[in-house]
């Protein structure tokens, strides 16, 4: 199967400061990308979705102005946690869809915020 | 209520038992419903992918789909300790690549 890969793959940072998770397909090119958060002991939750070269569709409840994503290429889209918070600490997913069939994920990036 | 519901477990079972892992959802728009299995702190793998009503087999693993009761199910035959993870159901109104609705997940060890 296609890879995907995430870096860092975990992170401990202090409240307020900012961090850029980036994830990266490796050997396809994904036209559209989707960043899910997941709680311990709790499903993955789809936080946005992203195309090559256009703004990220967010879905209800998650703050764009905080959780920016930028899709620049078919093989990188990066998720910025802004004045990151601890109520903000979590595992962070991207996947790569390369179509309406399939979607490749991440191995994931812990994040906690001190 | 949720849109897809799944029993937490953790579910504990011996090698070389058979394993039903379910899920119920609410949304009659999913047409597309996907198995994936996480290890702890890695992301999910896709195990098995079906669309519509039906069973699909592959190795070890059935996947069924009842539609009219907005169920589906996950066999495990002949389960191994290498089976113990978390095991999420998925579905989607419009494919696989597209946006995935999970289940909460059930947690399954597969004991000695």
């Amino acid at each position: 199967g296609a890879v995907v890969s995430q870096h860092p793959s975990w992170v401990i940072c202090k409240s307020g400061t900012s961090v850029k998770i980036e994830c990266r397909s490796l050997d396809f090119q994904a036209t559209t990308m989707f960043w899910y958060r997941q709680f311990p002991k709790q499903s993955l939750m789809l936080m946005a979705t992203s195309n090559e070269g256009s703004k990220a569709t967010y879905e209800q409840g998650v703050e764009k102005d905080k959780f920016l994503i930028n899709h620049a290429s078919l093989t990188l889209s990066t998720l910025t946690v802004t004045s990151a918070h601890p109520e903000d600490s979590s595992f962070y997913i991207c996947s790569g869809g390369t179509g309406a069939d399939t979607q490749y994920f991440g191995p994931g990036t812990r994040l906690t915020v001190l | 209520q949720k849109e897809v519901e799944q029993d937490p477990g953790p579910l504990s079972v011996p090698e070389g038992a058979i394993v039903s892992l379910n899920c119920t959802y609410s949304n009659s728009a999913f047409q597309y419903f996907m198995w994936y299995r996480q290890y702890s702190r890695k992301g999910p793998e896709l195990l098995m992918y079906t669309y519509s009503s039906g069973n699909k087999e592959d190795g070890r693993f059935t996947a069924q789909v009842d539609k009219s009761s907005k169920y589906i199910s996950l066999f495990i035959r002949d389960s191994q300790p290498s089976d113990s993870a978390t095991y999420l159901c998925a579905m989607s109104a419009r494919g696989g690549g597209n946006k995935l609705t999970f289940g909460t997940g059930t947690q399954l060890k597969v004991e000695l």
